[in-house]
């Protein structure tokens, strides 16, 4: 089945400091890919989708300015924070939609566990 | 705004019995539903999914019924084994916009 790569798996920083993250489509291509959030025992919650050539839509309540996401070739996507906070540690977790033929299923990463200290 | 949702947040069940694990939703515009299995740490995996012109699909040990009448999703496994324990979830999409996640239900095989 398709592949989906994200990186790092596991993040520490510093408040303040911004972290990036970047999820990879490695056998197809994707437009379109979505970051998620997702709090310990509690479901993903969609953050923005991300448009390959265009600008990211962002859910409401998600800082723009806060969530860097860029989408800049049809097999990578990155989610960027920016002056990341304690508050915002979490697990980040990105798909990725295949554009070929009818496929809606959404492939997705491993995650990532941001720990801002 | 409309979300969807799942009974139970725990289930227990003995290595080798079935399990079922029932998911509600309520755009009743849903026309794709797809379950996914997620383990500690890691991203959700794909299992199953139907359309809605469907009430049952099955796969490898594993079966979907839909319920439109009652906006209705279960997943049943068969024959659990250990490496069945995660936490699962449905999801649901309308015209093939972004997905909506339940708060999903943790399984726990008893060995």
């Amino acid at each position: 089945g398709a592949v989906v790569s994200q990186h790092p798996s596991r993040v520490i920083c510093k408040s303040g400091t911004s972290v990036k993250i970047e999820c990879r489509s490695l056998d197809f291509q994707a437009t379109t890919m979505f970051w998620y959030r997702q709090f310990p025992k509690k479901s993903l919650m969609l953050m923005a989708t991300s448009n390959e050539g265009s600008k990211a839509t962002y859910e409401q309540g998600v800082e723009k300015d806060k969530f860097l996401i860029n989408h800049a070739s049809l097999t990578l996507s990155t989610l960027t924070v920016t002056s990341a906070h304690p508050e915002d540690s979490s697990f980040y977790i990105c798909s990725a939609r295949d554009i070929e033929g009818a496929n809606e299923k959404l492939f997705f990463g491993s995650g990532t566990q941001l720990s801002v200290l | 705004g409309e979300s969807v949702g799942l009974h139970l947040p725990t289930l227990s069940v003995q290595e080798g019995d079935n399990s079922i694990i029932n998911c509600a939703y309520s755009n009743s515009a849903s026309d794709y539903f797809i379950w996914y299995k997620q383990e500690s740490g890691k991203g959700p995996q794909f299992i199953i999914d139907i359309r809605s012109n469907m009430d049952k699909r099955q796969g490898q040990r594993v079966t979907v019924l839909l319920n439109k009448t009652v906006k209705h999703l279960s997943l049943q496994i068969a024959a659990t084994q250990p490496g069945d324990s995660a936490v699962y979830f449905c999801a649901d999409t309308f015209g093939n916009e972004k997905l909506t996640f339940g708060t999903g239900t943790r399984l726990t095989i008893i060995p």
